[in-house]
């Protein structure tokens, strides 16, 4: 199975602050990563898909970027309502698999 | 507007059977794949299963294989998931989601 690491495991940052959540994958998954927000209570949202495509209706402070192994979702311009847990999964190959998830404070 | 619509959730008894549903408005469900995902009290998300467009292609997590069947039906915009020998690990929410859509959810308890 594909085994996704997600660094780091929470973060606490300020509206206005630019923040950089790394994805790592166990083996090769080409760009075939996407990016999930999830806020409480709430079910997940699709941020980002094949690494780095947003997805339609989501704000363009939100970008994604990698390929390979190594995968980046950055937030600029942090706004209140960005305070989520974040993840990422490949589907690559099967099992599909998630990582275990960024937890992101705004102060 | 896309929406996707699950139903069936509930408590069950270990070692029972339930079939949860997801019915999808707002997108050519016929050309999508669609699975089902779920998460734990408190826990992280956990991909189950997933089937293609015409139904002919499934695919399951381990822990699912030989319990859980995933199925649809284009002409109703649906897709199934039949959990049979249910056991407490099973305890989730249940969500659908398709082409970087998901629905609210549906819980399934797993308790005597």
């Amino acid at each position: 199975d594909v085994q996704l690491t997600q660094s780091p495991s929470s973060l606490s940052a300020s509206v206005g602050d630019r923040v950089t959540i790394t994805c790592r994958a166990s083996q090769d998954v080409t760009n075939n990563l996407a990016w999930l927000q999830q806020r409480p209570g709430k079910p997940p949202k699709s941020l980002i898909y094949t690494a780095s495509n947003l997805q339609r209706g989501v704000p363009s402070r939100f970008s994604g970027s990698g390929s390979g192994t190594d995968f980046t979702l950055t937030i600029t311009s942090l706004q209140p309502e960005d305070s989520a847990t974040y993840y990422c999964h490949q589907y690559n190959a099967y099992p599909i698999t998630f990582g275990q998830g960024t937890r992101l404070e705004i102060k | 507007e896309v929406q996707l619509v699950e139903s069936g959730g509930g408590l069950v008894q270990p070692g029972g059977s339930r079939r949860l549903s997801c019915v999808v408005s707002g997108f050519t469900f016929s050309n999508y794949w669609m699975s089902w995902v779920r998460q734990a009290p408190g826990g992280g998300l956990e991909w189950v299963a997933n089937i293609n467009p015409d139904g002919s292609e499934k695919h399951y997590v381990d822990s699912a294989k030989g319990r859980f069947t995933i199925s649809r039906d284009n002409a109703k915009r649906s897709v199934y998931l039949q959990m049979n020998s249910l056991r407490a690990e099973d305890t989730a929410v249940y969500y659908c989601a398709g082409t970087g859509f998901w629905g609210q959810g549906t819980v399934v308890t797993i308790s005597s």
